[in-house]
């Protein structure tokens, strides 16, 4: 069974930083893209980044380029989002998502997600 | 404002068929056959429910579909049930500079 479990939300000022992980289980992790997809409170869904099964090619929206830097250690299952220069409308549950096999643009688990507030 | 354009509700009486639309433009929905529908419960991580325009994921009931025309992707839930009550956020790949788009999510009620 495929587990994908996000950690490192909280509180933090604007401007300030904030590194969340996500750790994977139940499925050979290097072998898929892993992905960032943010909820805003009471909004839609927002695809933040892409990171390939190696590590080597990463994908930002307009909204987080060069604030933002995902990551990954395949020894260990895991995928980072290191963000920086936090902004308040960051503010969202952040979701850790796994790639379809046959359909690489398709999200087929989801962790339950990890809240990140950015206020003063 | 969300790249997808979908009705912000929907509604349907238990056994009804309710479809759900989502609109698009020629840089993503037009382009692509790459458009997913997500059921999300209160509170819940969302599901995965369509992939590919018309695929189901195992376990997804034969009662969801998808279709494709034009720009627009719809999403169809025949004999609606009770846990059918959710939010549905359709999606498409947008190509390399936008990469994956989301709907604005439309929340549909059984009566």
């Amino acid at each position: 069974e495929v587990q994908l479990l996000e950690s490192g939300g909280g509180l933090v000022q604007p401007g300030g930083s904030l590194t969340i992980s996500c750790a994977a289980s139940g499925f050979t992790f290097n072998s898929y893209a892993m992905n960032w997809v943010r909820q805003a409170p009471g909004k839609g869904l927002e695809w933040v980044s892409t990171i390939n099964y190696s590590g080597d090619t990463t994908y930002y929206a307009d909204s987080v380029k060069g604030r933002f830097t995902i990551s990954r250690d395949n020894s260990k299952n895991t995928v980072f989002l290191q963000m920086n220069n936090l902004r308040v409308e960051d503010t969202a549950i952040y979701y850790c998502a796994k790639v379809h096999f046959t359909s690489p643009r398709t999200y087929d688990s989801w962790g339950q997600g990890t809240p990140v507030t950015v206020s003063s | 404002q969300s790249a997808l354009t979908q009705p912000p509700s929907a509604s349907g009486s238990p056994g009804q068929s309710v479809t759900i639309s989502c609109t698009g433009t020629s840089n993503d929905i037009g382009d692509y056959n790459s458009v997913s529908w997500y059921q999300q419960h209160p509170g819940k991580a969302p599901q995965l429910m369509i992939y590919g325009v018309t695929q189901r994921p195992s376990g997804v009931p034969d009662r969801f579909s998808g279709s494709k025309s034009g720009y627009t992707a719809s999403l169809t839930v025949s004999g609606l049930q009770a846990e059918d009550e959710a939010d549905y956020y359709c999606s498409s790949y947008a190509g390399s500079k936008s990469f994956v788009v989301f709907g604005g999510g439309t929340k549909l009620t059984v009566l």
